[in-house]
């Protein structure tokens, strides 16, 4: 069956340090990976998308690659604040164009 | 960027009692709409896909009858949970696509609070 996991123990880093988050996939061919940032009693929020003919993809402190054939998306951000903590998530969109998935997401905790 | 509403934000319940979660998409047109349910500290799982005049596509495992989904509009979709019990108890979001966008991403409400007593 299809399967996306993320670490599901909490990262804990220092402020100004890069954060890195991981996302592998198993049984999937996903046409794109996208991240998202979800805070406590709240919805998902957008933050990138990158498509599978894509390596990687920039969006201001955030870094995303994205790695078919080892089958993982790594999320980077760099300069982290303690307002990025958070738990992130990513989703493929299957190959029934019209799902997406999710991994259980990563809790972040940027210490200052 | 898009905005997703949901109503209401928390709502209590009692056990046998039918609740009803409105999704509405405030600024584009959203022909689909999901509904999914989150557990604490677990995932998203998708629960339904809302499509806009037709009926609702339901995942493996999830009772239609139990879980009503109509989608009546191109802004909006509502989540009925009948005959409500406490393991219905969960946090609920729904999200839309805006197939305008060059993304074609999925905006997320604000999601609701579901507790059955």
């Amino acid at each position: 069956s299809q399967k996306i996991e993320q670490n599901s123990e909490a990262l804990n880093i220092q402020e100004g340090k890069t954060a890195t988050l991981t996302c592998n996939y198993t049984n999937y061919s996903p046409a794109y990976l996208q991240w998202y940032r979800q805070d406590p009693g709240r919805g998902p929020v957008f933050l990138l998308l990158i498509r599978e003919n894509e390596k990687e993809k920039r969006k201001e402190r955030l870094k995303v690659t994205f790695d078919t054939t080892l089958k993982q998306s790594l999320f980077h951000i760099t300069a982290s604040q303690p307002a990025d903590s958070a738990t992130y998530l990513c989703a493929l969109r299957g190959g029934n164009f019209n799902k997406f998935y999710f991994g259980s997401g990563t809790k972040l905790n940027v210490k200052p | 960027g898009a905005v997703v509403s949901q109503h209401p934000s928390r709502v209590i319940c009692k056990s046998g009692t039918s609740v009803k979660i409105e999704c509405r998409s405030l600024d584009f047109q959203a022909t689909t709409m999901f509904w999914y349910r989150q557990f604490p500290k677990q995932s998203l799982m998708l629960m339904a896909t809302s499509n806009e005049g037709s009926k609702a596509t339901y995942e493996q495992g999830v009772e239609k009858d139990k879980f009503l989904i109509n989608h009546a509009s191109l802004t909006l979709s509502t989540l009925t949970v009948t005959s409500a019990h406490p393991e219905d108890s969960s946090f609920y979001i729904c999200s839309a696509r805006d197939f305008g966008s060059s993304t074609d991403t999925q905006y997320f409400g604000p999601g609701t609070r579901l507790t059955v007593l």
